[in-house]
């Protein structure tokens, strides 16, 4: 199984400003998506932002964008401007044509 | 984006019970699959499911669990004697094709064993 590693449990930021959330994964395939959902206190799963692993430009949604380093399998998340809606578990995740697995999440928080 | 239903939204059960999760279906998504996350905690893979067998299954997937798709309706996971531990939020997520979409996320089961 592929593994999806995010080692910041938790993460804060101060509402404006600018916060990155790291994610690395193992995979011996060239080809598959990976993804960041947001899970706020609802519980729902909403995704942010996704990246196909074929295009070297980064995806950017808003004021959310990714750092996508194929070589180094590192998939970080920028989130711009942050605001206090922001605030919520985050998941990176990744799927290949028969496998989808998440990190551990990180937990966000927005300062006023 | 396309809803995914999932019902219950929380049900209540007690231990040895059996419970039944159901995710309601698109008609053109082939792809489904079971996720629980237990206290908020990571998210973890159960089953995946493709033209009506189950394509790959983890660790955590014993004998305990069922999956299926009865006439191509809703596609269930059933848990035929609830152990505390499973109390957990169950995720039934799905998507249409091999690579083009991403997954779409139902809100959620909450199940709680007593």
């Amino acid at each position: 199984a592929q593994t999806v590693t995010q080692s910041q449990p938790e993460m804060s930021v101060q509402e404006a400003e600018t916060v990155t959330l790291s994610c690395t994964y193992d995979t011996s395939e060239s080809d598959y998506y990976l993804f960041w959902y947001k899970q706020p206190p609802s519980r729902q799963m909403i995704l942010v932002i996704r990246q196909e692993a074929y295009k070297q430009q980064n995806a950017t949604e808003n004021r959310f964008s990714v750092n996508f380093q194929k070589a180094a399998k590192s998939f970080s998340l920028k989130i711009s401007d942050s605001q206090l809606g922001d605030a919520a578990m985050y998941f990176c995740a990744y799927r290949s044509a028969d496998d989808m697995r998440f990190g551990a999440g990180t937990r966000l928080t927005v300062k006023p | 984006e396309p809803e995914v239903t999932q019902t219950p939204s929380h049900q209540v059960t007690q231990m040895g019970q059996e419970v039944i999760l159901r995710c309601v279906p698109i008609s053109n998504h082939l792809y489904f699959y079971w996720y629980r996350q237990i206290l908020g905690q990571k998210v973890e893979f159960l089953v995946s499911f493709y033209n009506n067998e189950i394509s790959e299954k983890s660790e955590i997937f014993d004998d305990q669990f069922s999956v299926e798709r009865p006439d191509g309706s809703n596609f269930t996971l059933k848990i035929r004697s609830t152990k505390l531990e499973d109390s957990a939020m169950y995720f039934c997520a799905r998507r249409q094709s091999i690579m083009n979409t991403e997954a779409f996320f139902g809100q959620g089961t909450r199940l709680t064993v007593v």
